[in-house]
């Protein structure tokens, strides 16, 4: 069974444009999560969709949103880059949600903002 | 606000012993913990999840007990090897999910 993918792995951005990174979930999964990874806060809740349907959202501002597919296969996107926005961004497949189920993640993407 | 803490930041352990990793938590009350694995320039890897009610869960080489009145998870792997060395990240479950920042486990030959 594939696991899950993201792409690009790696970009590069300059401040005020904007990045759209793209993930596939496991075969048969629903819920797709995003996370953003930086040295300094750790691993941090983005959103979660499922069923087309955002579900659960971290606190980040609304530069950053994202999407899902009827395939399942979702889209984040960041406008306005910030350097902050620098980091590794994550995503994670699971059947029904991250909370109490087995999530599988993406190796993410790579974005520096420059 | 919630607040998850792994004991540090760096831990060296010699081969064959077994290493221990804190994960303590204030002003939540999660559901579940999780316990993950991170290789260098990948995505982690869900090693154990234990429910409140559990007070220990166990998987080959790894153990895993949560204390919800001490607020704390320990994670134990038996007879280290080098191939466990990575960052291992615990996450809080409840009405979202938190992740502490991870503890970078280096097991020396």
């Amino acid at each position: 069974k594939a696991g899950v993918t993201q792409t690009p792995r790696y970009l590069i951005k300059t401040r005020g444009q904007q990045v759209t990174l793209s993930c596939s979930p496991i075969s048969g999964h629903r819920s797709v999560s995003w996370y953003q990874q930086t040295p300094g806060q750790g691993l941090q809740f983005l959103f979660e969709y499922f069923s087309e349907t955002q579900r659960n959202k971290g606190n980040f501002p609304g530069r950053f949103s994202g999407r899902q597919f009827s395939n399942s296969r979702s889209e984040m996107n960041v406008s306005t880059l910030e350097l902050g926005d620098s980091a590794l961004y994550l995503c994670a497949s699971s059947l029904a949600g991250p909370l109490y189920n087995e999530q599988f993640f993406g190796p993410g993407t790579r974005l520096t903002v420059l | 606000s919630q607040k998850i803490e792994q004991n540090s930041e760096a831990l060296n352990i010699q081969e064959g012993k077994t290493a221990t990793l804190t994960c303590n938590y204030t002003n939540y009350s999660p559901a579940y913990l999780q316990w993950y694995r991170q290789d260098p320039g990948r995505g982690p890897v869900f090693l154990l999840l234990i429910r409140e009610n559990e007070k220990e869960k166990r998987k080959e080489r790894l153990k895993v007990t949560f204390d919800t009145t001490l607020k704390q998870s320990l994670f134990h792997i038996t007879a280290s090897q080098p191939a466990d060395s990575a960052t291992y990240l615990c996450a809080l479950v409840g009405d979202k999910i938190i992740f502490g920042k991870g503890t970078r486990l280096h097991i020396l030959p």
